[in-house]
Order: C-alpha cells, then sequence, then structure tokens
C-alpha cells in the first residue's frame, strides 16, 4: 500500500514566482489536509477538502494561498507572489473518512519550500 | 477543544520502555486521546489513539486514567530510531489536528 505521496520533495522558489506542490492521498482515502511548519515552529492546519469541496480553510493566509482537490488527481495548493516568509515544510495528510469522533489521519513527507 | 500539556523533554535508555506523560483534565466525554510522533524533518507519524480503554498496537501502549484527565503512551523497548518529537493531541477540532510543542524524546545507547 502506497501512502501519502507528496511532490516535489524540495523546491526553490525566487520571490513572486508561483510555487504548486501536490499531494496525491492514500489509496480509499477522500480526505485531505493540509499543515505547515515553519522553521523552528509547530505544525500548524491550513486547509481540509474533499474531493472538490474545501470544508475549511480557517488556517489558509487570506492572500496568495489557494488550495484545491479535483475529481482526478491530487490535491494541489498553490501560493502565489512567494515571499521568504513562505520557506516552510508542507505535510499533507488523508484520512479515508472525516466528520467522525475517531479516525487516523496519515502524513507525507513533505514538500521543503525555499523561497530566495 | 482539550489543551494538553506534556513535558518538553525526556531522555530513555536504548531497551528501556520509555513512558511519556500527557496531561488533558479539561477533555470531554467524546474526545480521543491521539498520538503523533515526528522524527526529525519526517512527516508525522501516527502512532495510536485511544478513548477510555487501554489500547495497544505493534507500535506503542496507551494507558488513559480512568478519570482521562491524563493518558501516558508507553514504547515498550525504545531503539534509537524512536528519537523524536511525540504530541498527544485530544479530540479533532473540526476535523484538524491542533499540535502542541511535544515532547522530544532522546533515546540514548
Amino acid at each position: 500500500n502506497a501512502g501519502v505521496m507528496q511532490n516535489p520533495r524540495h523546491l526553490v522558489r525566487r520571490r513572486g514566482q508561483e510555487a504548486r506542490l501536490r499531494c496525491s492521498p492514500m489509496k480509499g482515502h477522500s480526505h485531505v489536509y493540509w499543515y505547515r511548519q515553519l522553521p523552528e515552529e509547530g505544525l500548524k492546519f491550513m486547509v481540509y477538502l474533499q474531493k472538490e469541496n474545501i470544508i475549511d480553510e480557517s488556517g489558509m493566509p487570506k492572500e496568495r494561498f489557494s488550495a484545491e482537490f479535483p475529481k482526478e488527481g491530487p490535491s494541489i495548493l498553490r501560493i502565489q507572489q512567494v515571499v521568504r516568509g513562505d520557506s516552510a515544510a508542507y505535510f499533507c495528510a488523508s484520512s479515508p473518512q472525516g466528520n467522525r469522533l475517531s479516525y487516523e489521519q496519515y502524513f507525507g513527507p513533505g514538500t521543503r519550500l525555499t523561497v530566495t | 477543544d482539550a489543551k494538553t500539556t506534556q513535558p518538553p523533554s525526556m531522555d530513555c535508555a536504548e531497551g528501556r520502555a520509555a513512558n511519556l506523560p500527557c496531561n488533558h483534565s479539561t477533555i470531554s466525554g467524546n474526545e480521543y486521546v491521539y498520538w503523533y510522533r515526528q522524527i526529525h524533518s519526517q512527516g508525522p507519524q501516527y502512532i495510536i489513539h485511544g478513548l477510555k480503554n487501554n489500547e495497544t498496537n505493534e507500535m506503542a501502549s496507551l494507558i488513559i486514567t480512568e478519570d482521562r484527565k491524563s493518558s501516558t503512551l508507553i514504547l515498550p523497548h525504545a531503539t534509537l530510531r524512536d528519537t523524536a518529537v511525540y504530541y498527544c493531541i485530544v479530540g479533532l477540532s473540526g476535523n484538524k489536528l491542533v499540535f502542541g510543542a511535544g515532547t522530544i524524546l532522546r533515546v540514548k545507547s
């Protein structure tokens, strides 16, 4: 069973460019979550998506960040006009079902974004 | 959602049991206790979760006190590869995991 896959593992962007991070959930999982870990800080929730729907984006910065999880293909976290403060590790997690009291989220290896 | 309190760091000798405590005195009746760990720079790894009864899997055991105000994660035979930050999380805040600072466990030979 393949786990959660993320690519690229490392991404370098210049200030002002766009960054696209991809996440393929575990087989059979239809719920995806994105978390961000800034250098020397803890993991922070960003967004929760089901297929074609954003369920909770309370942790997403208001500008420049967007996420999608189309019917076909991976989930995409998109950062427009990146700034140095966007440099972080971005982790994706998936679960088979949300909206229950108990379920596990399985994490991918992360994408490390460096903005120069 | 209930908050958790964990010691910032712990040491454990290789081959010995590692017992990681977590206080969650404001836990509500239907909130589960989850444990995850993050080995340096890797994605968080799910370990175990439970509600009231003690739980055991191939990785660890989870002991929850009868009043559910605290719990202990037990790694029965710690190895160097268990060195990581261990997070105790209570409940799912609207489907999201809220990570605290966790406990840095250092397993030493």
